[in-house]
Parts: structure tokens; sequence; C-alpha cells
């Protein structure tokens, strides 16, 4: 049964870099099925997609981050990673990784982890 | 703005019938996009509950089912339990911009 499970730190300062990796365990990262998706979701507010991945490296991205947002993957390590610079307090939420059937719905989820964005 | 509308709250009795509308646009769900629903609760994440527009995954109660009509989509929960208090999500695919999976704003069911 795939089980993923973010890592990473829970502060980060303005202006710098967050940075968390998911592990995906209980299956292959390269399936040909699955893309993989993060997902955050801000303290009391609504779920918003960042962006998702292919095991090739294809990505795509919420136009809305785009510009701030870098996500790959380690088909080695079986994972995953989310790169996101010039962090501000609006990117305080917690951060969920998720697998992404062909596009479509996400399943499963990770537990999330919440990221702080304060000096 | 979300790109899906949902509407912030909806309640209902124990044993009643309630619905969560999901409203998009002609470049994701009236595209011919699907729609997925979420169901998170209380300080958990987000749990998959209807995909493929009226599919369940296997354990969710068949009180759950969901539908679509052209720009718009619905989750439907009958014999209302307190266990089902929680938020509730819809999801799809736009189109436009390159291409996004998009989330609805988020509905808060109350069991009353």
């Amino acid at each position: 049964q795939l089980q993923l499970q973010e890592s990473g730190p829970g502060l980060v300062k303005p202006s710098e870099t967050l940075s968390l990796t998911c592990t995906v365990s209980g299956g292959s990262i390269s399936s040909s099925s699955y893309y993989w998706g993060w997902i955050r979701q801000p303290p009391g507010k609504g779920l918003e997609w960042i962006g998702s991945i292919y095991y090739s490296g294809s990505t795509y991205y919420n136009p809305s981050l785009k510009s701030r947002v870098t996500i790959s993957v380690d088909t080695s390590k079986n994972q995953f990673s989310l790169k996101l610079s010039s962090v501000t307090a609006a990117d305080t939420a917690v951060y969920y990784c998720a697998g992404q059937w062909l596009v479509r719905w996400f399943d499963p989820w990770g537990q999330g982890t919440l990221v702080t964005v304060s000096s | 703005q979300s790109v899906l509308t949902q509407p912030p709250s909806v309640s209902g009795a124990p044993g009643q019938r309630v619905t969560i509308s999901c409203t998009g646009s002609s470049s994701n769900i009236g595209a011919g996009y699907d729609v997925h629903w979420y169901q998170q609760l209380p300080g958990t994440a987000p749990k998959l509950l209807i995909y493929g527009n009226s599919n369940r995954p296997s354990g969710v109660p068949d009180r759950f089912s969901g539908s679509k009509s052209g720009t718009s989509a619905s989750l439907a929960i009958t014999g209302l339990q307190a266990e089902d208090e929680a938020d509730y999500y819809c999801q799809s695919y736009d189109s436009s911009l390159s291409g996004s999976s998009v989330f609805g704003g988020g509905t808060k069911l109350t069991v009353l």
C-alpha cells in the first residue's frame, strides 16, 4: 500500500527558501500511473495545489506560484522535493505531498507538515 | 477566490440528506474534466471520497455519492451521521494558463 511522508524544517525565515522532501514507500515513484504533487493549507483556510511532477521530471505548476516553485524527483531514493523561494508569512501552511493518479485525483496523501515563516 | 466555487457551510440533522455544490466554468468542469471530492476531518489530512465524478474508493460508505452536470458537480450525503462533520473539497483540472489542478474553497458540514 502506497504511503507518503513529508520531511523538512518546520521554521523558515522570511526571504529564504522553503525545502521539503516527500518519501514514497510501498510502491515505486517511477510508476507510469502517478504524478506526485504538493498541496498546502494555510491555517484555517482551504487547500491550494502547488505543483506536480512525473517520474521523468515533467512538471506542471500553479501559475500563481510558478515563479517561486521548483519540484524535483529522485527516483533512486523514491523521493520528490519542493523548493519555494522568497517566502513570506503568507507561505505559512501545512504542506502535504500526495500521489496524483494520471493528473486527476490525489490519493494517497501524506500526513502533512506545518511550515512557519517567521524571523 | 477559488476557481471552483463551493458554499462555505451546510448543515443537517442526523439521518437527513445534504448536498454540497461545486461550480466551475467552461475551462474546467464544463470542458469535461472530471471532479473529485475529499473529506477532511479536523486535524487530519484530506481523504479521497469520490473520484471521477461519481466513483467511491473502497471503504467509502455508499451514503456518499457524486454527480456532475454542465459546469457544476455535487456531493450528496444521505443518512447524515455525527462523524460526517468535516470540511469537504472538490477538485478538478483547469485548462487555462497552461493547465492546473484546482480546488474549491471548501465547505464546512455541521451535523446539528
